[in-house]
C-alpha cells in the first residue's frame, strides 16, 4: 500500500515570495507522482506529474517539483507566487497509473 | 470542451435519509471515478468504472453506498441510509481510458448530514 504525507497543513506566504510545499511518500514499489490544485468551490486540477525521466518536472502556472527517490519526496515549488495561487494543494501517488492515494492537502494563502 | 458536470452542488439531509448524486463525465471518457473528500483530508477513491463495468469498488461501503453507470456515460452515486460521518464532498472524475494518469475532476457535491 502507498501513503502520502504532506508536511505542512497551512502555508501563509506574501505575494511575489517563493513557496515550497513538502510531500513525502511511502511505497514498496515504484510509483508515479502528482500534484493537484483545488481552488475554492472547484474540483481538482492537475498541476504536474512525474512518470519517469528527468527528476525536475515543470507544470502549469510556473510550478515545478523535484522527485527525490532516495528521500522519497516530491516537493512542489514556485519562485514567485500571486494572489491567485491561494488554493489547496494535494500530492498524490499511484503504483499503477490510476488508483490515486492523496495526501491531506496544504492550504496556501497568499497575502499582499 | 465541457468539463465534468455534477449535481446538485450542495445537499443537506437528515441522518437515515437517502440521497443521490449525479455525474456527467467529459464526452468520450470511458473511465469514471467517484471520490469522497472529508474535510481536512485528501480525496479517497470509492469506485471506478470502465464504461459501464466496475473496475474497483474495494473502498465503497456497500451496506449503504451504491453506484451505477448505465450506458457507460452518466453515473449516479447513492447513499441509503445516510450517517453523520458521510458528510463530505463527493467528487466525480473521468479519464480517457483506464491506466491514464490524467483524471479530470468535477466541482463536487457538498453533502451535510444532520
Amino acid at each position: 500500500a502507498q501513503s502520502v504525507t504532506q508536511l505542512d497543513s497551512q502555508v501563509p506566504v506574501f505575494e511575489e515570495a517563493p513557496v515550497e510545499l513538502r510531500c513525502n511518500y511511502s511505497s514498496s514499489v515504484s510509483v508515479y507522482l502528482f500534484w493537484y490544485v483545488q481552488y475554492p468551490n472547484q474540483g481538482l486540477q492537475l498541476l504536474l506529474k512525474y512518470l519517469s525521466g528527468s527528476t525536475l518536472v515543470k507544470g502549469i502556472n510556473g510550478f515545478e517539483a523535484e522527485f527525490n527517490k532516495s528521500q522519497t519526496s516530491f516537493h512542489l515549488r514556485k519562485p514567485s507566487v500571486h494572489i491567485s495561487d491561494t488554493a489547496e494543494y494535494f500530492c498524490a501517488v499511484t503504483p499503477n497509473d490510476y488508483k490515486l492515494s492523496f495526501g491531506a492537502g496544504t492550504t496556501v494563502t497568499v497575502r499582499a | 470542451e465541457a468539463g465534468v458536470a455534477q449535481s446538485p452542488r450542495y445537499k443537506i439531509i437528515e441522518k437515515r435519509q437517502s440521497v443521490a448524486f449525479w455525474c456527467n463525465p467529459i464526452s468520450g471518457h470511458a473511465t469514471l471515478y467517484w471520490y469522497q473528500q472529508i474535510l481536512g483530508q485528501g480525496p479517497k477513491l470509492l469506485i471506478q468504472f470502465q464504461n459501464n463495468g466496475v473496475v474497483d469498488d474495494s473502498q465503497l461501503p456497500k451496506d449503504r453506498f451504491s453506484a451505477e453507470r448505465l450506458k457507460g456515460v452518466d453515473s449516479t452515486l447513492k447513499i441509503q441510509p445516510a450517517k453523520l460521518e458521510d458528510s463530505a464532498v463527493y467528487l466525480c472524475a473521468s479519464s480517457l481510458i483506464v491506466g491514464t494518469h490524467e483524471q479530470y475532476f468535477g466541482p463536487g457535491t457538498r453533502l451535510t448530514v444532520t
